[in-house]
């Protein structure tokens, strides 16, 4: 059981330059999310995916933030000219849906991106 | 914004003792989750109670959902020091396509 991966782990990087996060999910898991995580605080939902579709976005993802999930497998969490409030804990989080419907199952979580913007 | 408010934010017991945390959500659910975290890492899934449930258990944990009070709680019973860590409620809402809004979470300490 490999569980959801992500990479990288940690990720330093300077005001203005962009970042990419990828999100591997567990391989039969048809359903993706992203979530941000700031110190203190519970993770703040940001994205969902159900395979390649893209449902619903948060408004706390503003036009710096791209996700995408090609083909139904990995996803990538990009961010554009990044800000120093955009540090945070980045979680991607899997689960399996049995139907199409809007039921909610259990969410399987990575180890996060850790970003610190300086 | 967050849906659900953890109380309280932080407890500090005793391996051995019993360890109780309550959720407070505030619109209508198809069902809540508890998950815990351990410093800086990924969230465990730990329970998963649906609207229509009343208590569930999972080995040393006990589950209630009072939907008219909107309240779930969370008993870890006979604690250990692995037992520390952080402990979120999380709301599945009945129109969410499964997203999660998480509360700002109870820090649990087990010490032996």
């Amino acid at each position: 059981d490999t569980g959801v991966s992500q990479d990288p782990r940690h990720k330093i990087t300077k005001r203005g330059q962009n970042v990419t996060f990828r999100c591997d999910p567990i391989s039969e898991h048809n359903r993706l999310y992203w979530y941000r995580q700031t110190l203190g605080q519970g993770p703040e939902f940001l994205t969902y995916f159900q395979n390649e579709a893209q449902l619903e976005k948060s408004r706390l993802l503003s036009d710096r933030f791209s996700a995408e999930r090609p083909k139904g497998s990995f996803s990538t969490l990009e961010i554009q000219r990044t800000e120093q409030g955009d540090s945070a804990m980045y979680l991607c989080a899997s689960s399996l849906a049995l139907n199409s419907g809007q039921s909610s199952y259990e969410q399987y979580f990575g180890p996060g991106t850790r970003l610190t913007v300086t | 914004s967050q849906q659900g408010e953890e109380d309280p934010q932080a407890l500090s017991i005793q391996e051995g003792e019993n360890a109780t945390m309550n959720c407070s959500y505030k619109t209508s659910i198809n069902n809540l989750q508890w998950y815990r975290q351990n410093s800086g890492r990924g969230l465990v899934h730990l329970i998963l109670i649906r609207s229509n449930e009343r208590e569930k258990h999972s080995g040393r944990l006990r589950v209630t959902l009072d939907t008219s009070k909107k309240s779930s709680s969370l008993l870890i019973t006979a604690s250990r020091a692995a037992d520390t860590a952080s402990y979120f409620c999380a709301t599945a809402l009945t129109d969410s396509w499964g997203k999660l809004q998480f509360g700002a979470g109870t820090q649990v300490v087990v010490t032996p």
